[in-house]
């Protein structure tokens, strides 16, 4: 596996707490991008970043905001969870933008 | 708006057959397409990717085509073995954006 590690893999929490979820690459690469699957939708792109302090939305970015401040740590924030944002969310990472995404085991978010 | 659809939704065959799974995607000006494995309670595993460029892919008992103009890839798994059982995934990444579009995926099962 390419050197992604999310965290937490499981997190259970109320609505209307803040809730951060990190994803730490070891890889040196430039892209890094969050994702949601949800049954039904398939895979979609909440936010990515192709730089250190350079981030821009993807198709479902409402509720939720990013912060890259070192190339290996890309932190995905729920400002205030609400239960539609219970999902497994994805981190992946590319060296380049024409080459291959590589996908970390997902964290695991309840809302209750 | 780009839509990736994947045929079947759901597999079943007998180790050692031949198959194929089906991609087709709605706006063919693409910049590259991309399949993927996931295991159940997993990531994605990248396992070939196919330029616009590019006809085919081939990886081990894989073979990944591309028709752009027709919008349409397949994945061939020669010699299926009853460690292929996945759910497999493809995706477009468009010549406009940085985003990847998603199938909803093939889940295959290969029986012993």
């Amino acid at each position: 596996d390419a050197g992604i590690t999310q965290s937490p893999r499981h997190k259970v929490t109320e609505t209307g707490t803040p809730v951060t979820l990190r994803c730490h690459q070891t890889e040196n690469h430039r892209y890094m991008y969050w994702y949601r699957q949800d049954p039904g939708h398939g895979l979609r792109l909440i936010h990515y970043s192709y730089g250190v302090k350079d981030t821009d939305k993807g198709e479902v970015s409402d509720g939720y905001s990013v912060s890259r401040s070192k190339t290996e740590d890309f932190l995905l924030t729920l400002e205030s969870a609400t239960s539609s944002q219970t999902s497994v969310y994805f981190c992946a990472i590319s060296d380049r933008i024409n080459q291959p995404q590589h996908f970390g085991d997902g964290t695991r978010l309840s809302i209750l | 708006k780009q839509e990736v659809t994947q045929i079947p939704a759901a597999l079943s065959v007998p180790e050692g057959e031949n198959l194929v799974l089906n991609c087709s995607f709605t706006d063919s000006a693409i910049y590259n397409l991309q399949w993927f494995r996931q295991d159940p309670g997993k990531g994605l595993t990248s396992l070939l990717l196919i330029q616009s460029s590019q006809r085919e892919q081939t990886s081990g008992r894989l073979n990944a085509s591309l028709d752009k103009s027709s919008g349409r890839s397949t994945l061939y798994i020669a010699a299926s073995q009853p460690g292929d059982s996945a759910t497999y995934l493809c995706a477009v990444k468009n010549n406009a954006g940085n985003m990847l579009t998603f199938g909803g995926g093939t889940r295959l099962m290969v029986k012993p």
